[in-house]
């Protein structure tokens, strides 16, 4: 069983601040780390897939970097909004063939 | 577009049936799989496939079987239901890719309880 370990579990912060967490994951067999975000009573959606070490993704105020050498990926959150409230899960792809192993998640909530 | 669907919705089974959860993709993706979500431990892969015919194990296949006769069809069966697969349980779907860099696309979830 691959170990894929998110922290922190849960974080509380307030509106307009700037927040990250960590995804770490094996550094052998690595094809790609993948982040979802995950709202309350919906399903998990796709925030970003990378596959380079080095990498970095943005999308409009969320970012991530991956370190495939040492195994570990953060996700950026600038000036979070009430609405950025939700899980966020990470992947971890050891095959080309689209089997991923998930960590547990970050519970991120936003205060007005 | 509809997506990834998964039927039923909600279900209540007692211990020892048996039942069915469908799943259906309308994206010719090669590549579907079965997760269940437990409070604490994220999504946990029961089965997944590669293609029509194709199945293989995940973390925690005991107690469910699955099939693949069809791009477009992956379903679920649990053999004897027992109240530790109460869970919420997902299934999902992405394209072929030789570097595994296509992202997963999620159904709604059955949220299934066994009394």
């Amino acid at each position: 069983i691959l170990n894929v370990e998110q922290s922190p579990q849960s974080l509380h912060v307030q509106e307009g601040d700037s927040t990250n967490f960590t995804c770490s994951f094996p550094s052998s067999n690595f094809y790609a780390l993948h982040w979802y975000r995950w709202e309350t009573a919906k399903s998990p959606e796709a925030l970003f897939v990378m596959t380079l070490n080095g990498d970095e993704k943005k999308k409009g105020r969320i970012s991530a970097t991956l370190n495939t050498k040492e195994g570990y990926s953060y996700l950026y959150i600038k000036g979070s909004q009430p609405e950025d409230s939700a899980t966020y899960l990470c992947a971890f792809g050891g095959t080309s063939y689209g089997k991923l192993t998930f960590g547990q998640g970050t519970i991120l909530t936003v205060h007005p | 577009n509809a997506g990834v669907t998964q039927t039923p919705k909600f279900q209540v089974l007692k211990t020892g049936q048996s039942m069915t959860l469908q799943c259906a993709q309308d994206m010719n993706h090669e590549y579907m799989s079965w997760y269940r979500q437990d409070p604490g431990m994220g999504l946990r892969l029961i089965h997944y496939s590669v293609g029509a015919g194709i199945t293989d194990q995940g973390e925690v296949p005991n107690g469910y079987n699955v099939s693949r006769s069809t791009t477009e069809d992956f379903p679920l069966r649990l053999l004897s239901a027992a109240p530790s697969q109460t869970s919420v349980y997902f299934c999902a779907s992405s394209p072929r890719d030789t570097v595994g860099n296509q992202p997963q696309h999620f159904g709604d979830g059955t949220r299934l309880s066994i009394l």
